[in-house]
C-alpha cells in the first residue's frame, strides 16, 4: 500500500470547474493505475474513471464524458482530476485510489470535499 | 445497470457469521472474476478486503471471505466482532470496460 495525499477542501458556484490532486509515494507510480471514486453525502460509492500514468490513456464513467478529465505528473508523482460545469450533484467527497489493475484498488487518498452551491 | 444490488442493512452478533450479497448481471459479476469488497468506517476511506472474488490482501483478517454464484457475489463475516461494523461494498468490472459499485449494506453488531 503507499500513501495518497490529497488536495483540500473546495467550495465552487454551479458552472465552474474544480481540479483535485493526489500526491503518491508509489515508486511505481507510473506503471499502476490512478482511479477516481466519489461519493456524494450519505451515498454510495460512484466509479468515475482511471488514468494510466504511462504515456496516459484514460477510461471514464459514461455519464461524466465531456466533464471529467484527468491527467498526471510524473514528475511529482501526481494525479489530477477536473471536473468541469460543476452542478449541485456533483457535491460529493472526491477519492483517488490504486492499484496495479483498475478492477480493485488497494490504497486510497484521504478524500476530498467538493460542496457545489450558489 | 447502473449499479449493484446489495442489501441495505444487515445485523448480526458478535461470534456469529453473516453473508452480504451482491447480485448484478452476466455483464459484471457473472462475467468476469472481478469482484471486490470494500469496508469503509465513517468518515474514513474504503478499504479493500477481498479483491478478484475470493483473495485477500496482505494484512486483511481471515474472517473474511468471498464467493461467487452466478451473477451474485457473497462476502461471509464470520467470528462477527464490534469492528466489523461498518459499510460494505462490492463492485465488479463490467464488459463495458467500466467498474459499477453496490449502493452498499450498513452493517449492525448488535
Amino acid at each position: 500500500q503507499f500513501q495518497l495525499v490529497q488536495s483540500g477542501t473546495e467550495v465552487k458556484k454551479p458552472g465552474a470547474s474544480v481540479k483535485v490532486s493526489c500526491k503518491t509515494s508509489d515508486d511505481n507510480f507510473v506503471i499502476n493505475y490512478i482511479t477516481w471514486v466519489r461519493q456524494a453525502p450519505g451515498q454510495g460509492l460512484e466509479w468515475m474513471g482511471w488514468i494510466s500514468p504511462n504515456n496516459g490513456p484514460t477510461n471514464y464513467a459514461p455519464k461524466l464524458q465531456g466533464r471529467v478529465s484527468m491527467t498526471t505528473a510524473i514528475s511529482t508523482r501526481t494525479a489530477y482530476m477536473e471536473l468541469q460545469s460543476l452542478r449541485s450533484d456533483d457535491t460529493a467527497v472526491y477519492h483517488c485510489a490504486t492499484g496495479s489493475t483498475v478492477t480493485w484498488f488497494d490504497s486510497w487518498g484521504q478524500g476530498t470535499l467538493v460542496t457545489v452551491s450558489s | 445497470q447502473s449499479s449493484l444490488t446489495q442489501p441495505a442493512s444487515v445485523s448480526g452478533s458478535p461470534g456469529q457469521s453473516i453473508t452480504l450479497s451482491c447480485t448484478g448481471s452476466s455483464s459484471d459479476i457473472g462475467g468476469f472474476d472481478y469482484v471486490s469488497w470494500y469496508q469503509q468506517h465513517p468518515g474514513k476511506a474504503p478499504k479493500v478486503i477481498i479483491y478478484d472474488v475470493t483473495y485477500r490482501p496482505s494484512g486483511v483478517s481471515n474472517r473474511f471471505s468471498g464467493s461467487k454464484s452466478g451473477n451474485t457475489a457473497s462476502l461471509t463475516i464470520s467470528a462477527l466482532q464490534a469492528e466489523d461494523e461498518a459499510n460494505y461494498y462490492c463492485s465488479s468490472y463490467t464488459s463495458a470496460h467500466i467498474v459499477l459499485f453496490g449502493g452498499g449494506t450498513k452493517l449492525t453488531v448488535l
